[in-house]
């Protein structure tokens, strides 16, 4: 069974960083690509951004407005996925949510660990 | 980016009535690059369709979906009381992946 388990969230100030964390299993790890997706509080979903498998050269993807300012990485060896955050701002206040890409279609999903970036 | 346009923003149905939803893109996304979603409340979405017509694994065959270029459509044969839920067209044609606002079935 394919499990996803995000964690790392909570409630920063503006300016302020936060690194998420996804445990994967079920899964050959190292083989998938995968995304992070956000959503808003009663808002519609947002890709965040992605990580290619390091066979398929582990290079990464950013939704413009984040480019500058998150950063994936992965670590094959622990079956993890990272979401570094910095310079939060209000507006990335979300649920974010650690994804596995299936030809970039996202067909399983973490149960979304909730991000607030509130003074 | 490719916006997509979803409509209508509200459908209003009867369980057993036929569900028709539409996805439109901003710009050519070609024939198979767009996905389907639902998502029931406090819950993580759900992969439907991919590849603009493939139903993910486990998805019943009530739901199917069609479409190319601008124009793609998901629709539920028989809408089950089960079926009443948010759902979101995504495409991964281009970079930003984009999804719609969604369409609420209810």
């Amino acid at each position: 069974e394919v499990r996803l388990v995000e964690s790392g969230g909570g409630l920063v100030k503006p300016g302020e960083s936060l690194r998420l964390s996804c445990a994967a299993s079920g899964f050959t790890f190292r083989d998938a690509w995968m995304s992070w997706v956000r959503q808003p509080p009663g808002k519609g979903l947002e890709w965040v951004g992605n990580i290619r498998s390091n066979r398929d050269g582990g290079t990464t993807d950013y939704l413009p407005p984040v480019k500058d300012r998150f950063t994936i990485s992965r670590d094959d060896s622990n079956n993890a996925v990272y979401l570094q955050m910095n310079s939060l701002k209000t507006e990335d206040t979300a649920v974010y949510y650690c994804v596995t890409e299936y030809w970039g279609s996202y067909n399983f999903w973490g149960q979304g660990a909730l991000v607030t970036v509130s003074s | 980016e490719v916006v997509l346009t979803q409509s209508p923003g509200t459908l209003s149905l009867s369980s057993g009535e036929r569900a028709t939803l539409s996805c439109r893109a901003s710009q050519n996304i070609g024939s198979s690059y767009l996905a389907w979603y639902q998502q029931k409340p406090g819950q993580a979405p759900r992969l439907l369709i991919y590849h603009t017509s493939s139903r993910a694994t486990g998805i019943p065959d009530r739901f199917s979906a069609s479409g190319s270029g601008t124009d793609f459509t998901l629709t539920i044969a028989r809408v089950e009381p089960e079926d009443f839920a948010l759902y979101y067209c995504q495409q991964y044609s281009y970079s930003p992946r984009t999804f719609g606002q969604g369409t609420n079935v209810e």
